[in-house]
């Protein structure tokens, strides 16, 4: 069956160290995004693609990037990681005929 | 300015009881809204899709319903189970085709069910 996969599923860091986190999906899929699930705020789109090599900033992008070589992952990167960024990370995808989309699992993310 | 407005934050019920969720949204133009299911530690599963035109659509126990003019919506949850503890989330989306910035989320209701 396909799914979407998201690892580590679990991550602590220290401030200013590089986080890369994974996502994985099998659907073939073009469209691949990551949210941040912080409470209060429920979901807020960081990054976004269409397809490979596009990507688009989200609403809270500042101090993540994402790149996109495939169809099937879109990793997402933390460049220096700041406390602020301690959340619970999804990656969702979706097919270019439907604006359901598929979430994966979640990374849960703290930062020291 | 596109928001979503979803009431209760959270609720408590006894398994077996009915309850309703609100989501009342200011999205515009109005393409579809969706009903999510978050189970604690799991990403969101999605329940419904509502159009402009359809007033009500049912999975199993789940109702939802919409009226574009006042633009609200409710989610009717029949006989809860435990397995229906969790968050749901009304997702609005601005036009049809979704696209990332076409969608706005709600901060959801947490849901407890009680035996």
């Amino acid at each position: 069956d396909a799914e979407i996969t998201q690892s580590p599923r679990h991550k602590i860091t220290e401030t200013g160290r590089q986080v890369t986190l994974a996502c994985h999906q099998t659907w073939n899929h073009n469209n691949m995004f990551w949210y941040r699930q912080d409470l209060g705020h429920g979901l807020r789109l960081i990054h976004y693609s269409y397809g490979v090599q596009d990507t688009n900033k989200g609403e809270v992008s500042d101090g993540y990037s994402v790149s996109r070589s495939n169809t099937e992952d879109l990793p997402l990167t933390l460049e220096s990681a700041a406390s602020s960024q301690t959340s619970v990370y999804f990656c969702a995808s979706r097919s270019g005929s439907s604006n359901e989309q598929f979430f994966g699992p979640g990374t849960r993310l703290t930062v020291l | 300015k596109n928001q979503v407005e979803q009431s209760p934050q959270s609720l408590i019920i006894l398994e077996g009881k009915n309850c309703t969720l609100q989501c009342n949204y200011t999205v515009s133009p109005f393409s579809n809204l969706r009903w999510y299911k978050q189970d604690t530690g799991r990403g969101p599963v999605s329940l419904t899709i509502m159009t402009f035109s359809e007033n009500t659509k049912s999975n199993g126990r789940y109702t939802a319903t919409l009226d574009a003019d006042t633009k609200q919506s409710s989610l009717h949850i029949t006989a809860s189970q435990l397995s229906d503890s969790a968050s749901y989330i009304c997702v609005v989306s601005r036009y049809s085709g979704g696209g990332a910035d076409g969608l706005t989320f709600g901060k959801g209701t947490h849901l407890i069910i009680q035996p």
